[in-house]
């Protein structure tokens, strides 16, 4: 299995412009973890799925930010409009369901907001 | 918001020093608590991940253990390596699945 899939890599857009980011779990993995990485707080968790399922949305942090899961091999996060203080390291991470099983990190997407 | 907290924050150690480093975490609805390896430019790595009370486990010259009765972790390098220089991420899940990190220790290791 190729891993955690994120696309873009890197993604430079304007104020105001919507931003999608695309995340492909591993192959059998019902979980799926949005994460973001900034300076003041770490890893962030913004939302999870397990099943497809949103199950926690607590840590989106506006209406301007929403994720969706259509199929077990693709979610997206989505941010409309976007601002420069969006701009941060977006990872994405799948594992399996079990109790005692790890999480695997995509590459990460790097979004500058300008 | 589940509140994960590592101590130290960053940790500056010598090639051969042994370290070890702490997580904290809320003692109910438990589920497992995993241990994560950084490295700079790259993405989170697992090390460990542990369930029951009193675990321990070992790999190579890295080693934690677990209280959940009481809610923390510790990390333990043994002969610290340049290599070993990274930020060391404790991560607690919970019996829904949620999975939340702490804000990590930086480690450094001088040659």
């Amino acid at each position: 299995d190729a891993g955690v899939i994120q696309s873009p890599r890197h993604e430079v857009t304007e104020m105001g412009q919507e931003v999608t980011l695309r995340c492909k779990p591993i192959s059998g993995h019902n979980s799926l973890f949005w994460y973001r990485q900034t300076m003041m707080r770490g890893l962030e968790l913004l939302i999870y799925f397990n099943n497809n399922v949103p199950i926690d949305d607590s840590g989106m942090p506006e209406d301007r930010f929403s994720a969706k899961m259509p199929n077990a091999s693709f979610s997206t996060l989505k941010i409309q409009p976007s601002e420069p203080r969006d701009s941060a390291v977006y990872f994405c991470a799948s594992s399996l369901g079990g109790f005692n099983t790890e999480a695997f990190f995509g590459q990460g997407t790097r979004l500058t907001v300008v | 918001i589940l509140n994960v907290e590592q101590s130290p924050q960053s940790l500056h150690v010598q090639e051969g020093d042994s370290t070890n480093f702490t997580c904290s975490f809320p003692s109910s609805n438990f589920y497992a608590l995993h241990w994560y390896r950084w490295e700079t430019a790259k993405s989170p790595e697992a090390l460990f991940v542990m369930t029951l009370n009193g675990d321990e486990k070992k790999k190579g010259r890295i080693s934690a253990t677990l209280n959940t009765k009481e809610g923390y972790s510790y990390l333990y390098i043994k002969g610290s390596q340049p290599e070993d220089s990274a930020t060391y991420l404790c991560a607690f899940r919970n019996a829904g699945n949620m999975l939340t990190f702490g804000g990590g220790t930086r480690l450094m290791v001088k040659p």
